[in-house]
């Protein structure tokens, strides 16, 4: 059964880098199948996707985040990991990690299933 | 960024009643649409993708329709367990976007 599970720090200063791995278990990471993305929701508030990345290393990311977000696949721990530079209070959010499955009929990818997520404050 | 509004922003309901929500973009999207729903203090769970095909394990009385702009969740008969924030998302562009959430209360 596939599960997926977020972990790292639970506080983090200001300026410095956020840093998160997302354990999968009950399928290889080692698929052109799936793609592997990060999603964050601040408290109270709406969803905000990040990015994603398939192995082999393929990494889309949103531009409004572009410049600090760094994804990477660990395929001998089969982990994504997030890397989120120069953190501020507004980084604040819970953090989940979701699959993407290969949709044939519209030749795309699409999110079906998702982590349990993890909350990331940062504050001094 | 493509952006995705639903409406209402919050529903009362009963169990049995027969539900409808909105999503609209601000582009058209074709099909490439998926409706979330979240729990509090759960991770979101996947209902619909590519507008209307169930998830596996998901129960019949969701559905979903629509294609371009506009699209619709409709949940028939409610039960107990069906109350929670209902989320759209469209993937036909980068940056994926999400609608704000719909809430769906007991009345």
């Amino acid at each position: 059964q596939l599960q997926l599970q977020e972990s790292g720090p639970g506080l983090v200063k200001p300026s410095e880098t956020l840093s998160l791995t997302c354990t999968v278990s009950g399928v290889s990471v080692s698929s052109y199948s799936h793609y592997w993305g990060w999603i964050r929701q601040p408290p109270g508030r709406g969803l905000e996707w990040i990015g994603k990345i398939q192995y082999g290393g393929t990494t889309f990311y949103n531009p409004s985040l572009k410049s600090r977000v760094t994804m990477s696949i660990d395929t001998s721990e089969n982990e994504i990991s997030l890397k989120l530079s120069s953190v501020t209070a507004a980084d604040t959010a819970e953090y989940y990690c979701a699959r993407q499955s290969f949709d044939g009929t519209l030749a795309t990818f699409y999110f079906d299933h998702w982590g349990q997520g993890t909350l990331v404050t940062v504050s001094p | 960024d493509i952006q995705m509004t639903q409406s209402p922003s919050s529903l009362s309901a009963s169990v049995g009643d027969r539900v409808t929500i909105t999503c609209r973009a601000s582009q058209a999207i074709s099909h490439y649409l998926v409706w979330l729903q979240q729990k509090p203090g759960k991770a979101p769970k996947s209902l619909i993708y590519a507008t209307s095909n169930l998830q596996s394990g998901v129960p019949s009385r969701f559905s979903g329709s629509g294609s371009g702009t506009d699209f619709t969740l409709t949940i028939r008969s409610l039960q107990p367990e069906d109350f929670a924030t209902y989320y759209c998302q469209q993937y036909n562009s980068y940056p994926y976007t999400f609608g704000q959430g719909t809430k769906l209360e007991i009345k």
